[in-house]
């Protein structure tokens, strides 16, 4: 069985400075790995997704993600946080194939003037 | 425009009263699920359907109930709704139901059980 864990539960950050979330996930099978953003009041929106080849993702808004299977981790990154990105970030694993997505616990991200 | 819709928004009720919260899609997607969102646990899900008429557990079923009687509609059912299904939820659908589609989801569902 798939599990994810968020390693902080809450990343306070200055705007324009280099932000990083960290995803580890466990499996013992080929995965698929997502990172979704939740604005506040919002529904849940892809913000990128690994599912094969090139283990740099490039998502929307400036974030990117490493797949590094050694590790099994999936971080996410953007160099320069802007006030907009405040929100909740939540990383997901799923098995690849297979039809279940697992979601961690989420992050969220205070991007302070 | 392409989206998925949820309603009510917000709805307070009392223990053991039935209530249905409706989620519609219009993108003729075949997989549709619903989850519950709690502090500290992320997204569980409770039950999901890979297209009409086939629906399945997710991995906190108790206390619910689904129907997929039609492809762009998959409504959630709480026969009698117990303090500890407050919680925010929410209806996702994709294209189909591999785990390599993405999942767009509705705005969200805010349930208080009293």
């Amino acid at each position: 069985a798939q599990s994810v864990t968020q390693l902080d539960s809450q990343v306070p950050v200055f705007e324009e400075a280099p932000v990083e979330l960290r995803c580890n996930y466990s499996s013992s099978v080929s995965v698929y790995l997502f990172w979704y953003v939740q604005y506040p009041n919002q529904g849940l929106q892809l913000l990128l997704k690994y599912l094969s080849g090139s283990t740099l993702v490039k998502g929307i808004n400036g974030f990117e993600a490493e797949f590094n299977k050694s590790q099994t981790s999936f971080h996410l990154r953007k160099p320069s946080v802007h006030i907009s990105d405040t929100a909740e970030y939540f990383c997901a694993v799923s098995e690849a194939g297979g039809f279940k997505t697992i979601f961690g616990a989420g992050t969220r991200l205070f991007v302070k003037a | 425009e392409a989206q998925v819709t949820q309603n009510p928004r917000y709805l307070i009720t009392v223990t053991g009263k039935k209530l249905t919260v409706t989620c519609s899609q219009n993108m003729n997607h075949e997989y549709m699920s619903w989850y519950r969102q709690d502090p500290g646990l992320g997204l569980r899900q409770i039950y999901y359907s890979m297209n009409v008429e086939v629906t399945d557990k997710g991995d906190v079923p108790e206390g619910y109930k689904v129907s997929r009687k039609e492809k762009r509609n998959f409504p959630l059912i709480l026969e009698s709704p117990s303090p500890n299904q407050t919680s925010l939820y929410f209806c996702a659908s994709s294209l189909k139901g591999g785990a390599n589609y993405e999942q767009y989801f509705g705005p969200g569902t805010r349930l208080t059980v009293t």
